[in-house]
């Protein structure tokens, strides 16, 4: 079956503007997480949905950051004003349950801010 | 909080040597401990994991122990193969209800023929 998917692959984008990122989760996925991957600080975590809503907030680095998730499936990831920064690989995840499920990755969205 | 420590890297080996990448870990409760790898140009995949203390994850000839008494998930093979150069990344998932995981910094390792 199909898994997760994530679009752009690629986004290029001028300092202050905004962008979104999109994330489509394995069908039937209740959990999502996004993460963020760059050189200076590994992978980490960014905000956790649980069906439509996100108990798990604690990752987004600042109020730039939003994401939203809707019908329990899609999510997009938004940054406001954005900053050089913000650039590194944004990824999402899901698994079927929170907890102790295996976390299943997309190919993830890199963002260059210039 | 909880944190997750590598041995830092990059590590070279020639090919049939053995492999271990050292991970330990800080964690409140009782995480489940994974391995992730990305390959060159790839996303994350799923190596193995392990949910509880002394359980023993396996994949691809790939194996790690759920250590609790020494909080620690290392990596091993007994004979490594070029195919197996990649970014391996050590995580726990925390044993709160998000499940969130913590990375650890991750180690490439480039087997050479």
């Amino acid at each position: 079956g199909a898994g997760v998917s994530q679009s752009p692959s690629n986004k290029v984008t001028e300092k202050g503007k905004d962008v979104e990122l999109r994330c489509d989760p394995i069908s039937g996925h209740t959990a999502l997480y996004w993460y963020r991957q760059s050189l200076g600080q590994g992978l980490e975590f960014l905000i956790y949905f649980q069906g439509n809503s996100a108990p798990d907030k604690s990752g987004l680095p600042s109020d730039r950051f939003s994401a939203e998730r809707t019908g329990g499936s899609v999510s997009t990831l938004t940054i406001q004003r954005t900053q050089q920064e913000d650039s590194a690989v944004y990824l999402c995840a899901s698994s079927s349950d929170r907890g102790q499920e295996t976390q299943y990755f997309g190919p993830g969205t890199r963002l260059l801010v210039l | 909080g909880d944190s997750v420590t590598q041995m830092e890297g990059p590590v070279t080996l020639s090919e049939e040597a053995f492999l271990t990448i050292n991970c330990t870990y800080t964690a409140t409760g009782y995480p489940s401990l994974f391995w992730y790898v990305q390959y060159p140009g790839e996303g994350l995949q799923l190596l193995l994991k392990a949910t509880k203390a002394d359980d023993k994850g396996s994949n691809k000839g790939f194996e790690a122990t759920y250590r609790k008494e020494t909080t620690s998930f290392h990596l091993e093979k007994g004979s490594v193969q070029v195919s197996d150069s990649a970014v391996y990344f050590c995580a726990l998932s925390e044993s709160s209800n998000t499940g969130k995981l913590i990375f650890g910094q991750g180690t490439t390792l480039q087997v050479k023929p």
